[in-house]
């Protein structure tokens, strides 16, 4: 299989706690992104990078989360004393830049982690 | 910030139907992407529309790129048990130097089939 995986798809964790997620991209793409989905909701923008240079961070990305990417291959969320707020699907997504003539970059998302906090 | 207003949010409908659903924003997007998301998985992309105007098929699904930039429809031809799910679109935009961009998400629609 050569596309997006993420591990683990569930973690369920106490208030407080630390977590990390891993996302590893589809190889050849030199482009990562993070997503947080909620219940009924379309997947919100957390963080984008580029090879390992982490390039755009969105207002949602709170003091508690960071993200990581050393060697522009895989990349890894971590959320810092977690709340129950921060229970969610994480996506990670990958894409190459597109070719000349017009054709651009497209997203291709993993399965998720999905976090429950208690 | 850009926002997508995708309709309707959920459908009920027969096995055999068509189905349209659609996205229009306040602001131009490059792209526009449609993805369909299953139960605890991640969303898988549709179709992709890169040009104003653009209509592309992928077998029996049909998408449209509004001449505006603004909007998008997707429509799905004589919609089968497995079609069910809930159908994203996504607006793209592309900024400065290095080409950064960002994927806008409408809220989604729902899809039941009865057989």
């Amino acid at each position: 299989d050569t596309g997006v995986s993420q591990d683990p798809r569930h973690k369920i964790t106490k208030r407080g706690q630390n977590v990390t997620f891993r996302c590893d991209p589809i190889s050849e793409h030199n482009r990562l992104y993070w997503y947080r989905q909620t219940l009924g909701q379309g997947p919100e923008f957390l963080t984008y990078f580029q090879n390992e240079a982490q390039l755009e961070k969105s207002r949602l990305l709170s003091d508690r989360f960071s993200a990581e990417r050393p060697k522009g291959s895989f990349s890894t969320l971590e959320i810092q004393r977690t709340e129950q707020g921060d229970s969610a699907m994480y996506l990670c997504a990958s894409s190459t830049p597109g070719l000349a003539g017009g054709r651009t970059d497209t997203q291709y998302f993993g399965p998720g982690t999905r976090l429950t906090v208690l | 910030g850009q926002q997508l207003n995708q309709s309707p949010q959920s459908m009920f409908i027969q096995e055999g139907e068509d189905v349209s659903m659609n996205c229009t924003s306040s602001s131009i997007f490059n792209t526009w992407l449609w993805y369909k998301q299953d139960p605890g998985e991640g969303p898988v992309l549709l179709i992709a529309l890169y040009k104003a105007g653009e209509l592309t098929s992928n077998g029996r699904l049909t998408a449209q790129f509004g001449i505006t930039r603004k909007d998008s429809f997707l429509n799905i031809s004589a919609s089968i048990p497995s079609d069910v799910g809930i159908y994203f679109c996504a607006g793209q935009l592309f900024f400065g130097l290095g080409r950064r961009q960002k994927l806008v998400f409408g809220q989604g629609t729902r899809l039941t089939i009865n057989p």
